[in-house]
Parts: C-alpha cells; sequence; structure tokens
C-alpha cells in the first residue's frame, strides 16, 4: 500500500466548470476526510466519512459541493459551477477508527480561472 | 475566529540548536493536540502528538509539551537539522456530535534550517 492517493494532482478548470477529485485511502483505513488548504492557511475540514456513511459536513462545504464514498473505498470531491474562490489545494486524508494522526494524501491542487 | 494560532509565520535557526514552535488554543473543549510538517507540493505529515491528559511527549529529537492552564503548546526539535526545512502546523481536535476527530489547524510556521 502506498498511502493515500489523489488524482489529478493539477486541475486548471474555467469559471463555471464542474470539476471532480477523486482520492483512495490506505485500504484498512475506514475514515476519510477531505479538507481544504488555501494560499497562507492551514487545512480546513470538509467533510468526514466514516464507512459509506458521510456522517460530518462543514459550512464551507456549500450545495455547489458534493463528496461522495460508494462501498466504503474511494472517495470523489465534486464542485459545480466553480468559482475563483474556489482556488484551493484540495486534500484527502484517511484513518482507522480510533481517528487521530490520520494520513494525508498529496492534495489536488485546483486552479479556477 | 481562529481556535488554533500560531503566532509566528516563520523562524529561522542554525543546524545544531534548538527550534521552538509554537501555538495557542482558545477552545477548552479541545483535548487531544497534533503537529504536521509539510513540505512543498506534499500533504501534511503526521510528526507527534499529546493528549490533555499530559503535559509531555517524547519522540527522539522532537518534543512536545502542553500548558493546559495556559492553553499552549510547543514544538522542541533539537538538535535541528536541515532536513527540518518544512512548514510546521499545530492542530487540536475535540470531541464532535459525528464521531469523527476533525482537526482544526494553525497558519502554520515556516521553518529554516541553516547549515
Amino acid at each position: 500500500d502506498t498511502g493515500v492517493s489523489q488524482d489529478p494532482r493539477h486541475k486548471i478548470t474555467k469559471r463555471g466548470q464542474n470539476v471532480t477529485f477523486r482520492c483512495d485511502p490506505i485500504s484498512e483505513h475506514n475514515r476519510l476526510y477531505w479538507y481544504r488548504q488555501t494560499l497562507g492557511q492551514g487545512p480546513e475540514f470538509l467533510t468526514y466519512f466514516q464507512n459509506e456513511a458521510q456522517l460530518e459536513k462543514s459550512r464551507l462545504l456549500s450545495d455547489r459541493f458534493s463528496a461522495e464514498r460508494p462501498k466504503g473505498s474511494f472517495s470523489t470531491l465534486e464542485i459545480q459551477r466553480t468559482e475563483q474562490g474556489d482556488s484551493a489545494m484540495y486534500l484527502c486524508a484517511s484513518s482507522f477508527s480510533d481517528g487521530y494522526g490520520y494520513t494525508f494524501g498529496s492534495g489536488t491542487r485546483l486552479t479556477v480561472v | 475566529d481562529q481556535q488554533v494560532k500560531q503566532n509566528s509565520p516563520s523562524l529561522s535557526v542554525q543546524e545544531g540548536r534548538i527550534s521552538i514552535l509554537n501555538c495557542d488554543y482558545t477552545n477548552s473543549m479541545f483535548d487531544y493536540f497534533l503537529w504536521y510538517k509539510k513540505y512543498p507540493a506534499e500533504g501534511p505529515t503526521f510528526l507527534i502528538s499529546i493528549s490533555s491528559i499530559k503535559d509531555k511527549n517524547e519522540d527522539g529529537r522532537f518534543t512536545v509539551f502542553l500548558n493546559k492552564s495556559a492553553k499552549h503548546l510547543s514544538l522542541h526539535i533539537v538538535p535541528s537539522q536541515p532536513g527540518d526545512s518544512a512548514v510546521y502546523f499545530c492542530a487540536a481536535s475535540a470531541p464532535t456530535q459525528g464521531g469523527s476527530e476533525k482537526l482544526v489547524f494553525g497558519k502554520g510556521t515556516k521553518l529554516t534550517v541553516n547549515p
């Protein structure tokens, strides 16, 4: 197992377009998290899955954002009608049930032009 | 409002000396604290953590100290090495209704260790 994988690493899109990111967690981990990091800030929590169930969502996750984790394995994060303010690094992390010290992927850097 | 604060955006130290990175928090519900290290173009890497029931945790060159009454924690790196140059994030966790251990991060401190 090579850790948490995220695809793509970089995405440039035009404002108004939809984008989808994928995260493959460490296979033994049943928890999966999405965070967003903007320039000069620390990562901010977006949402969390325990297996296939999405149990928490941040207020940052507007109705243009949707996340899924079918079958409790990989996860996707979709942003509809992208805005320039969506430009950020989107980080995925996974962990065991005790949650602490989870493993982050390398992130997907989104640029909306 | 920022619940986890790292007031020093950057820190520069000489190789072999001690690096001390500081972090303050405001939420008294936080019960677990972590430090992450981040290199450019990579995700954060877990470094060391401490539970609120302890005041010190040590792992090799890294030691984290927690002062609950002051709502302050610090990371000590001794001796500092050039490979330690990275951005260090302080993070804290509190129990949530959904059962996640979601983390609240500070803005990070960029450490530069000069040879």
